[in-house]
């Protein structure tokens, strides 16, 4: 069964300053990998994915994320930290030969501070 | 192209009420996701439609809550008799048909937030 840990609930980074959201996952078979980002009192925002190719993928408001098979990791990073990030962020994955359903982890309340 | 559509917003019941969620999904879609987001928790899977079709249920509570896509007319989700531990916020997403189209991601609707008295 694939599962997905977020071990961080809470990060807090200076704005201007690079931030890492931590995502591992636990699939058999090759993952999709996704980032959704959530505002408050809305819905689900999607911002990356990997699918295939190459490991650092671009999404929107300049987050990337880098696909890590040997760790089995999708940390999302964004070089520069904006008070507009802040915003509750979940990883999530899929099985592609599997349902089209999404697992999600727990979530990392992002928190950039002036 | 319209998003997911969802409606009511915002639901008030009282305890043993029945709550109706309405989903409406994006244009040219025809795959339907319900899933709960508890009070400072992630993201629960809790069903997959397609037309007239129940693919996976495996996240559904076992009484009271059903699921349903007809051929005509959104997704509604369905919970009888509802219970203060309800209380959530319910979140629709949709995806193509094709596996063409399908590039993986799901795309949400703005939420239904049901609130038991």
């Amino acid at each position: 069964a694939q599962s997905v840990a977020q071990p961080e609930d809470q990060v807090n980074v200076a704005e201007g300053n690079p931030l890492t959201v931590k995502c591992t996952y636990s699939v058999s078979g090759n993952p999709y990998l996704f980032w959704y980002v959530q505002y408050p009192n809305r819905g689900l925002q999607f911002l990356l994915k990997y699918i295939t190719g190459d490991n650092l993928v671009k999404g929107s408001y300049g987050f990337e994320a880098e696909f890590n098979k040997s760790q089995t990791s999708f940390h999302l990073k964004k070089p520069s930290a904006l008070v507009s990030d802040s915003a509750l962020y979940f990883c999530a994955v899929r099985v592609p030969t599997g349902a089209n359903n999404l697992f999600f982890g727990t979530g990392t309340r992002l928190t950039v501070i002036p | 192209n319209a998003g997911v559509m969802q409606n009511p917003r915002h639901l008030v019941r009282r305890r043993g009420q029945e709550a109706r969620l309405r989903c409406s999904p994006m244009k040219g879609h025809s795959h339907v996701y319900w899933y709960r987001q508890l009070p400072e928790e992630g993201l629960k899977f809790m069903v997959y439609l397609q037309k007239e079709n129940i693919i996976d249920e495996s996240g559904m509570p076992k009484e009271r809550f059903s699921a349903e896509f007809p051929k005509e007319g959104p997704s509604i989700l369905r919970i009888q008799q509802v219970v203060r531990g309800d209380s959530a916020a319910y979140f629709c997403a949709s995806s193509p048909l094709s596996r063409t189209a399908n590039t993986g991601e799901l795309f949400f609707g703005e939420g239904s937030r049901l609130t038991v008295l």
